[in-house]
C-alpha cells in the first residue's frame, strides 16, 4: 500500500489562482520532505526540500514566494502555488524517508507520492 | 556538481529481446541508486534499489547492476514485453535522507 499520498492528484484552475498539494507521510513521521515537479517529456527535477518545523530550502531558480511551502506537523507538507500560470501547469511529486527500519519500509529510500497533476488555464 | 545521465534516451525493440539501459553520475561516492518506470502521465514505480555497497539488485525479469568506481549503472531487461514500454528513470541518493537526482529517462517502446 501506499506510504506517502499526495491530494489532490489532479488539478484544473484558472490563471490567477492559487492552488494548494499536500504530501503526507501515511506510516511514518518525516522531519523532511522533497518536493519535485515534472514538465511534460522532462524528467523531475528537485523544486525544494520542506523542513518540519523551519523554513523549505529551495533549488536555484525557484522562486520561493510563488511555491509556498509549508511542513507544519511530522506527516504534513504542503506545497501552495500563488498567483497560478499556465507555464505552472506541471507533475507536481513529494518524498519522504522514514527515520528508522520498522513496518517493512527501509530508512535509505526516499518513498514517492503518486503526484499532483496541475493544469492551469 | 552532482549529475545523472542516461542513454540512450529512446529505444525501440521488437518483443522478447534483452536490453539494457545505462545510467551514468558524477561523483562515485553515491549512497545508493535506483531504478524507476513511469507510465505516460502517471507517478513513480520503483523497480530496484542498489545501496553503494552492493553490485547488483535482481527482481523477476530486472537486474540491476552498480559499478561506483566508473560511475555507472546498467539496468537489464530479459525477455522484454510490449508492457515494457515505459520510461525508465535513474535516480541518484548520495546521502541518506537526502533528494536524489534524476537521470533524463529512457524511453522504451518494446513491439509486439
Amino acid at each position: 500500500g501506499a506510504v506517502v499520498s499526495q491530494h489532490p492528484s489532479r488539478v484544473i484552475c484558472k490563471s490567477g489562482t492559487s492552488v494548494k498539494i499536500e504530501c503526507r507521510s501515511l506510516d511514518f513521521q518525516a522531519t523532511t520532505m522533497f518536493w519535485y515537479r515534472q514538465f511534460p517529456k522532462q524528467s523531475l527535477m528537485l523544486m525544494a526540500t520542506s523542513n518540519e518545523g523551519s523554513k523549505a530550502t529551495y533549488e536555484q531558480g525557484v522562486e520561493k514566494d510563488k511555491f509556498l511551502i509549508n511542513h507544519a506537523s511530522l506527516t504534513l507538507s504542503t506545497l501552495t502555488v500563488t498567483s497560478a500560470h499556465p507555464e505552472d501547469s506541471s507533475f507536481y511529486i513529494c518524498s519522504a524517508s522514514p527515520p528508522s527500519l520498522a513496518g517493512g519500509l527501509s530508512p535509505w529510500e526516499q518513498y514517492f507520492g503518486p503526484g499532483t497533476r496541475l493544469t492551469v488555464t | 556538481k552532482q549529475e545523472v545521465t542516461q542513454i540512450p534516451a529512446a529505444l525501440s525493440v521488437p518483443e522478447g529481446e534483452n536490453l539494457v539501459l545505462n545510467c551514468s553520475f558524477t561523483d562515485s561516492a553515491i549512497y545508493n541508486l535506483q531504478w524507476f518506470r513511469q507510465d505516460p502521465g502517471k507517478g513513480l514505480t520503483s523497480l530496484l534499489l542498489i545501496q553503494s555497497s552492493q553490485r547488483e539488485q535482481t527482481s523477476g525479469r530486472l537486474n540491476a547492476s552498480l559499478d561506483k568506481s566508473s560511475g555507472r549503472s546498467t539496468l537489464y531487461i530479459a525477455a522484454s514485453q510490449p508492457g515494457d514500454s515505459a520510461t525508465y528513470l535513474c535516480a541518484v541518493s548520495w546521502t541518506s535522507y537526502d533528494k536524489v537526482i534524476f537521470g533524463p529517462g529512457t524511453s522504451l517502446s518494446v513491439i509486439p
